[in-house]
């Protein structure tokens, strides 16, 4: 399948620090996404992307589909502890709507 | 709200046993799926359905198989459980290709 890869891995930041994650990925991706999941829970769709270069933002969050259509970015500004969880990015290519994953960034947000 | 359910939060069962994961979306969406997640492996596609009574494997169907008899309900089966399938499962929808996908609260299966 296709491979998306997600970086950080996991961080590790103060509360009120802006966040920086990304995935990048050989392929084309028709649509980016972005979703957040908490211990024991589904993911939680954060952001949708649809076209090269768009930027969408989501009260603190802001994610932006890269102009090679090949990698997207999120940004959290102002961190604040229930930012804590897992974040994944997922694209999408081809027909009927199938999805690939990143392998997520734990982040962890210190009081 | 976009509203994804899925049966059971918590599964436990024993090897061998035929298991019924069911899913159900208040959408009205054309698409579901059937993921599974697992550390270090991250979400990878079992199932997908694009319409009543169809079908499609993702990229690990072995040892289940799935059942979409009305639009909004999609039924993962595993024929014979194997402690290999222990696992947390998610149920996602969506409305068209390149749509946005909604999931479940997801089935945390224990097989023994």
């Amino acid at each position: 399948g296709q491979q998306l890869n997600q970086s950080p891995q996991s961080m590790f930041i103060q509360e009120g620090e802006d966040v920086s994650m990304n995935c990048t990925s050989s392929s084309i991706f028709n649509t980016w996404l972005w979703y957040k999941q908490d211990p024991g829970e589904g993911p939680v769709l954060l952001i949708a992307l649809y076209k090269a270069g768009e930027l969408t933002s989501n009260g603190r969050l802001t994610a932006q589909f890269g102009i090679t259509r090949k990698d997207s970015f999120l940004n959290i500004s102002a961190s604040i502890p229930s930012d804590v969880g897992i974040y994944f990015c997922a694209g999408q290519v081809g027909n009927f709507n199938k999805f690939y994953f990143g392998s997520g960034t734990k982040l962890n947000v210190k009081p | 709200d976009v509203k994804v359910t899925q049966s059971s939060r918590y599964l436990v069962k024993r090897t061998g046993e035929k298991v019924f994961l069911e899913c159900v979306q208040d959408m009205d969406h054309e698409n579901m799926f059937w993921y599974r997640q697992d550390p270090g492996l991250g979400l990878r596609l079992i199932y997908f359905s694009y319409d009543v009574k169809m079908k499609e494997k993702g990229d690990i169907p072995e040892g289940y198989s799935v059942s979409r008899e009305k639009k909004e309900r999609f039924s993962l089966i595993l024929e014979s459980a194997s402690t290999n399938q222990t696992s947390m499962y998610l149920c996602a929808s969506s409305q068209g290709s390149g749509e946005k996908l909604f999931f479940g609260s997801g089935t945390q299966l224990s097989v023994l």
